[in-house]
């Protein structure tokens, strides 16, 4: 009966370094969102998965951003070379079919700082 | 990219004092959600409103669609100090949800 849980929940890294963030979505739930939050603002739509296929990756800033979900579970949002701008908090939503009438179930978020 | 417009963008009041939120678009949606965010937690879902002219009341929350589906605003009577967070509306756009900047309130008691 668990939520989405999202890990780590603060990352801190270097500029131009490599990053993985895990997301596990409520069990059942084939619809996988990932969202970004700077501060002072609403959460930003990066990518949608329906079961292991990206259905809607046209959130992703550029192509150092890049998430899988291999067995339509478990999902891993990867940035390459950091930069400073990409600090923010990570949101992970999961839903249980996707769509219009499909609520979103969010993560707590993992909070990337780049220094 | 913003689509929603909501207002005001901060609100401090106390304890027992009534609010209302806003959230407007220039293009109509066929439906609206409003998620209330708590620091360090993910936003979670309190309404969603499908039909123009549409209320719905959760206790003291007090939810419309505007006639035209182009506008939504968010009442709270008699707030209380665990209304306090950011009210966030937000549209579908194919299968993601496109969020405004949210309306931050505290109320203090």
């Amino acid at each position: 009966g668990a939520g989405v849980s999202q890990t780590p929940s603060n990352k801190v890294t270097e500029k131009g370094k490599y990053v993985e963030l895990r997301c596990d979505p409520i069990s059942g739930h084939t619809a996988l969102y990932w969202y970004r939050q700077s501060l002072g603002q609403g959460p930003e739509f990066l990518i949608y998965f329906q079961g292991t296929g990206a259905a809607d990756d046209s959130g992703l800033p550029n192509d150092r951003f890049f998430a899988v979900r291999p067995e339509g579970s478990v999902s891993t949002l990867k940035i390459q070379r950091t930069e400073r701008g990409d600090s923010a908090v990570y949101l992970c939503a999961s839903s249980l079919r996707g769509g219009a009438n499909s609520p979103l179930h969010f993560g707590n978020g993992t909070r990337l700082t780049v220094t | 990219t913003q689509l929603l417009e909501q207002s005001p963008q901060f609100l401090s009041i106390q304890e027992g004092e009534n609010l209302t939120v806003y959230c407007n678009s220039s293009s109509v949606f066929s439906s609206l959600q409003w998620y209330r965010q708590e620091p360090g937690e993910g936003p979670v879902l309190l309404v969603t409103v499908v039909t123009g002219g549409e209320v719905k009341k959760l206790k003291r929350l007090t939810f419309q669609f505007g006639d035209a589906r182009k506008d939504s605003s968010l009442h709270i009577t008699a707030a209380q100090p665990g209304d306090t967070g950011l009210y966030l509306c937000a549209k579908n756009s194919g299968y993601a949800l496109n969020f405004g900047k949210g309306t931050s309130l505290l109320v203090t008691p």
